[in-house]
């Protein structure tokens, strides 16, 4: 059964610490991208990443990291550099432009809760 | 920077009644996409539109791409209480990245 899974679905961290959230994609996709929403708001994008070993910041990447080792894979670090991390993040894939249909599949979000 | 703005942020329907929103880029896109937010859900894909000009319809839905392929519209013909969601637009912007700048979100609600 395809799809791309994100682990967990909810993630509470105390102020000043690290916490890594989990994306894995059986689609065989090449690119992959994390998305952060707030409450009422869009989708901004932090990172993505077109192959392994090689990834790009999105619009709001400062007090996060990503890695991409695997191709499947697609780690998020929510670092405690960052101001205000408490916000739903999606994890997504897609074939790359020039391939065909390049829609974006989604899992199924982290809400992130910092107390 | 490239911008993807909606309108409008909000809008409540009667069921039955007939909904649009509206999707706006500050640069040219070589192609759109939009997709469906049900509440506390994800974003699920809808459709691509990639010609200018380009219209598709999905049963109720009607997508279309402007002519200079920096706007687009979404609307939907006698809502239903299905149809209740946060609609984005996502333009991939026409420089060779693959990357897509979504749009700000129409949330709509349908009252019964």
């Amino acid at each position: 059964d395809g799809g791309i899974t994100q682990s967990p679905k909810y993630l509470f961290r105390k102020e000043g610490q690290n916490v890594t959230l989990s994306c894995e994609q059986n689609l065989n996709h090449d690119a992959m991208y994390w998305y952060r929403q707030d409450p009422g708001q869009g989708l901004r994008l932090i990172y993505y990443s077109q192959i392994v070993n090689d990834f790009q910041k999105g619009d709001i990447a400062e007090g996060y990291s990503v890695s991409r080792e695997k191709k499947e894979s697609f780690p998020l670090t929510v670092t405690s550099a960052q101001k205000n991390p408490t916000a739903f993040y999606l994890c997504a894939s897609s074939i790359l432009p020039g391939q065909g249909r390049t829609e974006a599949f989604f899992g199924q979000g982290t809400r992130l809760t910092v107390v | 920077g490239q911008q993807v703005m909606q309108i409008p942020q909000y809008q409540h329907v009667q069921e039955g009644e007939d909904f649009t929103t509206y999707c706006n880029s500050s640069t040219t896109l070589s192609n759109i996409q939009w997709y469906k937010q049900r509440p506390g859900g994800h974003p699920v894909f809808l459709i691509q539109l990639v010609k200018s000009g380009e219209v598709k319809k999905q049963k109720r839905l009607t997508f279309q791409f402007g002519e200079a392929k920096k706007n687009s519209s979404l609307h939907i013909t006698a809502t239903q209480t299905t149809d209740v969601g946060t609609y984005f637009c996502a333009g991939q912007v026409a420089s060779g990245t693959y990357k897509y700048i979504f749009g700000t979100g129409t949330r709509l609600k349908v009252l019964a």
